[in-house]
């Protein structure tokens, strides 16, 4: 099973500033099944990025989403107010089937 | 707009079986994959298991002795069971379906808690 891990646990940072969050996989992931979900409390995750770079409909573009292999990474360009919540990537891998997700960065209001 | 909702008891006592329905609306259940996925309090998610349109299914190797996914395409729902459930199964639980675009889970339910509890 493929364990991804997320660094920082908790990210604290003003809004305006720019986040880097990091998905470290243990062991090769394809990128095309690589997504990031963003969760806020009380609601259900909503799917930010697939494929490791395109973002879902109606994600604002200060999302992006790149790396490969065992490295991925989200940014936000620029933290607007609705951006703080838990962030989690996803990856999948077949022969069996399965979905794993990352343990979650939590992305706090400095 | 394509719209999810579990449901089912809100409490189950150990060893027992969870069951839970997931209503899809605003489309059809055909030609998509839909996903069982969990969150115990305070902690991460869990994907449980998944089935196609055609009734196929893939589990969890964790949870895989017990637990079964069914679609009913009639109804245009699936659904859960969990057997033999202890509290450490007790969670959120979300129905979610897996984009055309690859393999992520781009629409949600809201979630439902269940509780193991006597």
């Amino acid at each position: 099973e493929i364990v991804l891990t997320q660094s920082p646990g908790t990210l604290s940072l003003s809004p305006g500033e720019r986040a880097t969050l990091s998905c470290r996989a243990s062991q090769s992931v394809t990128s095309s099944y690589l997504g990031w979900y963003q969760q806020k409390p009380g609601q259900a995750p909503r799917l930010l990025i697939y494929g490791s770079s395109s973002r879902a409909t109606g994600v604002p573009d200060r999302f992006s989403g790149s790396g490969s292999g065992t490295d991925f990474t989200l940014t936000i360009s620029r933290l607007e107010p609705e951006d703080f919540a838990v962030y989690y990537c996803q990856q999948y891998a077949g022969s069996p089937p399965m979905y794993t997700f990352g343990q979650g960065t939590k992305l706090e209001i400095k | 707009q394509v719209q999810l909702q579990e449901s089912g008891p809100g409490l189950v006592k150990p060893s027992e079986t969870l069951s839970l329905t997931c209503t899809v609306s605003g489309g059809s259940i055909t030609s998509y994959y839909w996903s069982w996925i969990r969150q115990p309090p305070g902690k991460g998610l869990e994907w449980i298991g998944y089935i196609d349109y055609n009734g196929a299914t893939s589990y969890n190797p964790s949870l895989k002795s017990r637990v079964t996914i069914s679609v009913d395409t009639s109804k245009n729902e699936f659904s859960l069971k969990l057997t033999s459930v202890t509290a450490a199964d007790t969670a959120v639980f979300y129905c979610a379906r897996r984009s055309p675009m690859g393999q992520n889970f781009d629409y949600w339910g809201q979630g439902t808690l269940v509780t193991v509890s006597s």
